[in-house]
């Protein structure tokens, strides 16, 4: 079964400090994945994906994230995390059909 | 350039009710994606069209729910009747579809419609 999951419900941090919100993922063959972040009563935003190539990709808002195919995961980071991050993330993954998200992150960064 | 709209943002009904939700996909798009969000979960796909024409509704509950999307452009999503466990966000989203690489577009989603069935 393709799927994808984040195994921590929520993450705290403090403001300035590095953040990592997690995100592994089972998919046969060669996965695009995707990184979203939605705000309350919003829709979601997308941060960032990868497709190929180069295994650290850039996003918006100075988020990034790490490809490793040897550990299937697919890690969102930021160096200093600010209090307007706080928000829901999500992990998704597309192999060769619809797209399948995670459970969600719940990120709170405290002042 | 304008996002993708939709409408109600909110809806209460009771149940056995008809509700429908309306999207307009951001211009040029051809791909457009209704999901269904319960609360504490992910996203997860109902109905998939490109253009016109239906690609995936494998997921969608098709004895209570249809969609459409005439003319290539806005969509609309029915519930007939709605259940208690129909109470969710939908949200709506549409891609570029760039032919060769569609399953990595990018989808761009709406604020959502939140549905309350009591």
């Amino acid at each position: 079964a393709q799927s994808v999951a984040q195994p921590e419900d929520q993450v705290n941090v403090a403001e300035g400090n590095p953040l990592t919100v997690k995100c592994t993922y089972s998919v046969s063959g060669n996965p695009y994945l995707f990184w979203y972040v939605q705000y309350p009563n919003r829709g979601l935003q997308f941060l960032l994906k990868y497709i190929t190539g180069d295994n650290l990709v850039k996003g918006s808002y100075g988020f990034e994230a790490e490809f490793n195919k040897s550990q299937t995961s697919f890690h969102l980071k930021k160096p200093s995390a600010l209090v307007s991050d706080s928000a829901l993330y999500f992990c998704a993954v597309r192999p060769r059909g619809d797209m399948r998200f995670g459970a969600g992150t719940r990120l709170t960064v405290k002042p | 350039e304008a996002g993708v709209a939709q409408s109600p943002r909110y809806k209460i009904i009771e149940k056995r009710q008809s509700v429908a939700f309306w999207c307009n996909p951001i211009s040029g798009h051809a791909t457009l994606y209704w999901y269904q969000q319960i609360l504490g979960q992910g996203p997860k796909l109902l109905i998939q069209f490109q253009n016109n024409g239906v690609v995936d509704d494998s997921q969608l509950p098709k004895d209570r729910f249809s969609a459409e999307r005439l003319k290539g452009v806005d969509s609309t999503l029915k519930i007939q009747p709605a259940k208690l466990e129909d109470s969710a966000v939908y949200l709506c989203a549409s891609s570029l579809a760039t032919s060769g690489s569609r399953f990595a577009d990018t989808q761009y989603f709406g604020p959502g419609t939140r549905l309350t069935v009591l």
